[in-house]
């Protein structure tokens, strides 16, 4: 079993809906979270980091971050055509910064 | 800017031979990674390093060695190709710390054949 789960494996949205993509660690030592979005054929790119219980908003993405069932989910409102792309959650812990990533969610946003 | 850089960024190898994946960042980060990328796996992480001369083994390191050799250079060694390491390869830098955005490379398509 992976160590950080996403879900869904795929997702559509019209454009201008709300995106959520999920994702959950199985290592109770993981302090941190990331989320990195990956556009075809180009390398991943930090969208947002959460440490800590709650929410953090930039711009059209919101992160929540539940520590205690080590679940984080990221959501996407007025979605865009050009948000189309690999969304990858990313985990480590304090005690080894081994950064361990999820499968993945490829999002569509149809135009 | 803070840059990761990596090379070749394609690459043909023949099955048994030797394959060496540079990478070299210029942002005087602790921390190195190497991830191979294949559809429906998002990113594996092979080995990664604490800094200059450390070198620890990740998820799947199987028929892989990494070599650290300064702080801005990491390499990752295949001895004996074999096609199942037919994949995209990805380095990656950064600090310890909630707050640090790891820098990603553009990555190495190998090829094995």
């Amino acid at each position: 079993q992976q160590k950080v789960q996403q879900s869904p494996e795929s997702l559509i949205v019209p454009e201008g809906g709300m995106a959520s993509l999920n994702c959950t660690s199985s290592d109770r030592n993981v302090d941190y979270f990331w989320w990195y979005r990956q556009h075809s054929g180009k390398s991943p790119k930090m969208l947002m980091s959460i440490f800590s219980n709650g929410e953090k908003e930039e711009g059209r993405f919101t992160v929540h971050l539940n520590k205690a069932s080590l679940h984080t989910s990221l959501h996407i409102r007025d979605s865009q055509p050009s948000d189309s792309a690999l969304y990858l959650c990313a985990a480590a812990s304090s005690g080894s910064w081994q950064l361990i990533f999820g499968s993945g969610t490829q999002l569509t946003v149809m135009p | 800017e803070a840059a990761v850089t990596q090379s070749p960024r394609n690459k043909v190898a023949v099955t048994g031979g030797k394959v060496t994946l540079s990478c070299n960042q210029t942002n005087n980060h602790n921390n190195m990674y190497w991830y191979r990328q294949d559809t429906g796996h998002g990113l594996r992480l092979i080995h990664y390093s604490y800094g200059a001369g450390s070198t620890e083994k990740g998820d799947i390191p199987d028929g892989y060695k990494a070599s650290r050799p300064s702080q801005e250079n990491f390499s990752l060694i295949l001895e004996l190709a074999t096609p199942s390491q037919t994949s995209v390869y990805f380095c990656a830098s950064g600090d310890a710390g909630a707050n640090s955005d790891y820098t990603f490379g553009s990555g190495t398509r190998l090829l094995v054949i």
